[in-house]
Order: structure tokens, then C-alpha cells, then sequence
């Protein structure tokens, strides 16, 4: 079946470094992708979101590329910071009515 | 405040109890949808309403769960006879369900625990 996961369950940077994040999926079909970062205690919040006839985007300090030939997404933080700590969850949107299906999560633990 | 809203925001029951949750999404947001998120994991898809039609059920709604958007704008999710594996995150979401516009916006979530 379908499925969205994450090579790292965690990861620590040091403040102001760069963050990597990785996401492998298995729908070679799914032709839609977004990041969520989810604080303690909140619901997911949107990053950023990319479409399978791009191999990158950029946000403000974000950058999700997508590798459709291995099927890898990443999301790359620039000059990572305290606030940024959370759990990062890649998405695929499936189906008629856009659900969600979530990978696993990475936390990210930023270093002051 | 105009995101999403759930109510209650923690929910202590007994096993067997019935509980009741509700959503109050963004105004005017036509696409509803539950999802269930356990410790450590991301959330899953349980159910997704359009407007008040229920469109779509995971197979992960058993028949103790049911949903309903009766008018289109706030929804409840209600769980009978509640087991201990019914402890969860249960988040509600919304979208405009515009074209190109897929952004869906969660709410805080309520945090059931069956004891």
C-alpha cells in the first residue's frame, strides 16, 4: 500500500546552522507533497508544498526539493532556530478530496 | 481568532463511556475533515466532509464512531463505548476546497484519555 516515512526520527542542529530533513515515499502516483511542522500542544501547520512537475521551491529560509526518480522529498531550514524545534511531518495529498497522509515525523531539537 | 477551533481541548473518560468532540472551522470553508494522531505518529485520516455530505470514511472509523456536520458549518465526532485504544490526538482541519488552493488548516486538537 501507499505510504509516506522519514529516514531520521530526530535530529539536533546547532543554532544558526542548516537543517536538513528527509521523507521517503512509495506512490510513485502522488503527485502532491507538503511539509507541516507541529509544535507541543498545536495542530499541524503548513510550510511548504511542492507538485511532482517541480524539483524544488523555496519559502522564506525553506527549501523542499523532490526527487521523483527515487522518490525522496527534503526539506532543507536555513540559519535553523529556537522556534524552529518541533516535529516535521512530509505529506502526501491522496485521493478526490485532498486527505492527508502523513509520514511518521522527525523531531527537530535546535541547540541555542 | 478565526482558525480552527475544537472543543474540548482534553477529554478524560472511562472505557465505555461515550464522548463527543466538536470542530468549528474556518468561516465559510466548505471541506471538513477528522483525522487521528497517536503518540509519536502522524495523524491519520478518519472521515471528510464536504460542505454537510460525509464524502469519505477511513476504514479506520469503526461503527462506534460517528461524524456530523448537520449544517455545513461546525462538525461533531462522537466515539461509544470508548476502549483504551480510542486514546488519541483527534484533529479537525479545513479548506476552502477552492481550486489550487489545497492548504488545509488544523485546529489545537482534543486529547482523549480512556482509562
Amino acid at each position: 500500500g501507499e505510504s509516506v516515512g522519514l529516514h531520521l526520527p530526530t535530529l539536533s542542529v546547532q543554532e544558526g546552522d542548516n537543517s536538513i530533513i528527509n521523507c521517503a515515499y512509495s506512490n510513485s502516483a502522488s503527485d502532491y507533497f507538503i511539509w507541516y511542522k507541529q509544535e507541543s500542544g498545536k495542530g499541524p501547520q503548513f510550510i511548504i508544498d511542492i507538485r511532482s512537475n517541480m524539483d524544488k521551491r523555496q519559502g522564506q529560509r525553506v527549501t523542499v526539493l523532490l526527487n521523483k526518480t527515487v522518490k525522496h522529498l527534503s526539506l532543507q531550514i536555513a540559519a535553523t532556530q529556537p522556534g524552529d524545534s518541533a516535529v516535521y511531518f512530509c505529506a502526501e495529498i491522496h485521493g478526490a478530496y485532498d486527505k492527508v497522509i502523513f509520514g511518521p515525523g522527525t523531531s527537530l531539537s535546535v541547540i541555542p | 481568532d478565526t482558525g480552527v477551533s475544537q472543543n474540548p481541548r482534553h477529554k478524560i473518560t472511562k472505557r465505555g463511556q461515550n464522548v463527543t468532540f466538536r470542530c468549528d472551522p474556518i468561516s465559510e470553508h466548505n471541506r471538513l475533515y477528522w483525522y487521528r494522531q497517536t503518540l509519536g505518529q502522524g495523524p491519520e485520516f478518519l472521515t471528510y466532509f464536504q460542505n454537510e455530505a460525509q464524502l469519505e470514511k477511513s476504514r479506520l472509523l469503526s461503527d462506534r464512531f460517528s461524524a456530523e456536520r448537520p449544517k455545513g458549518s461546525f462538525s461533531t465526532l462522537e466515539i461509544q463505548r470508548t476502549e483504551q485504544g480510542d486514546s488519541a490526538m483527534y484533529l479537525c482541519a479545513s479548506s476552502s476546497g477552492l481550486a489550487g488552493l489545497n492548504e488545509q488548516f488544523f485546529g489545537p486538537g482534543t486529547r482523549l484519555t480512556v482509562l
